[in-house]
């Protein structure tokens, strides 16, 4: 069965940091694309970062320079490193594989870890 | 960044009957189009990918069009359990984009 399980959501202070894993099975992790996509509660969904199985990562304007997407193939595992965090930030972030036949289009999807950012 | 606008923001409509979501593009994203379905408490599922590709397992009452800037996605014959929000993203061009998302409301 394939599963995307994220994991490191929790509390954080405004200008903190936080560190983003996403633990995948049932399928050959280094032959996919990953993506982090981001919900705040009751809201719409917002790409956050995305890296190919080269290692190529792609951020937009809101998060670059603050944000770090990682993979380590050999554990299977998605990373997401959260700089300079503000309560703009507060979502829940889903980890997402997109098969290379048709990249940027996710076809399974982790459950969410839930981010919040609040004094 | 290409802006994509879904209309209408709210269906509501009886089981049996017919769905029709629309999605416009800022600018022609040719055919790579994809369409979602996120229920009440989940995670988005992939439904169409480029316009009118259904995704493995997508009853065929789901089904997309459009090409260019214009797209839409029908569901056939309502389900109760088509009971979502339905948004549609852009793999033209990075950053990718979503809209702002349908919710379906089932009478």
């Amino acid at each position: 069965e394939v599963q995307l399980v994220e994991s490191g959501g929790g509390l954080v202070q405004p200008g903190g940091s936080l560190r983003l894993s996403c633990a995948a099975s049932g399928f050959t992790f280094s032959n996919y694309d990953m993506h982090w996509v981001r919900q705040p509660a009751g809201k719409g969904l917002e790409w956050v970062s995305a890296i190919g199985i080269t290692g190529d990562t792609y951020y937009p304007g809101s998060v670059k320079g603050r944000f770090t997407i990682s993979r380590e193939n050999a554990e299977n595992s998605l990373y997401l490193q959260m700089n300079s965090l503000t309560v703009g930030d507060t979502a829940v972030y889903y980890c997402a594989r997109a098969p290379r036949s048709i990249p940027g289009a996710p076809d399974c999807w982790g459950q969410g870890t839930l981010v919040t950012v609040s004094s | 960044e290409i802006v994509l606008t879904q209309s209408p923001a709210t269906l509501s409509l009886s089981p049996g009957e017919r769905a029709t979501l629309s999605c416009r593009a800022s600018q022609s994203l040719s055919s790579y189009l994809v369409w979602y379905q996120q229920k009440p408490g989940q995670a988005p599922r992939l439904l169409i990918y480029d316009a009118s590709n259904r995704a493995t397992g997508i009853p065929a009452r789901f089904s997309g069009s459009g090409s260019g800037t214009d797209f839409t996605l029908t569901i056939s014959s309502l389900e109760p359990e088509d009971l979502a929000v339905y948004y549609c993203q852009q793999r033209h061009a990075w950053p990718y984009t979503f809209g702002q998302g349908t919710k379906l409301e089932i009478k």
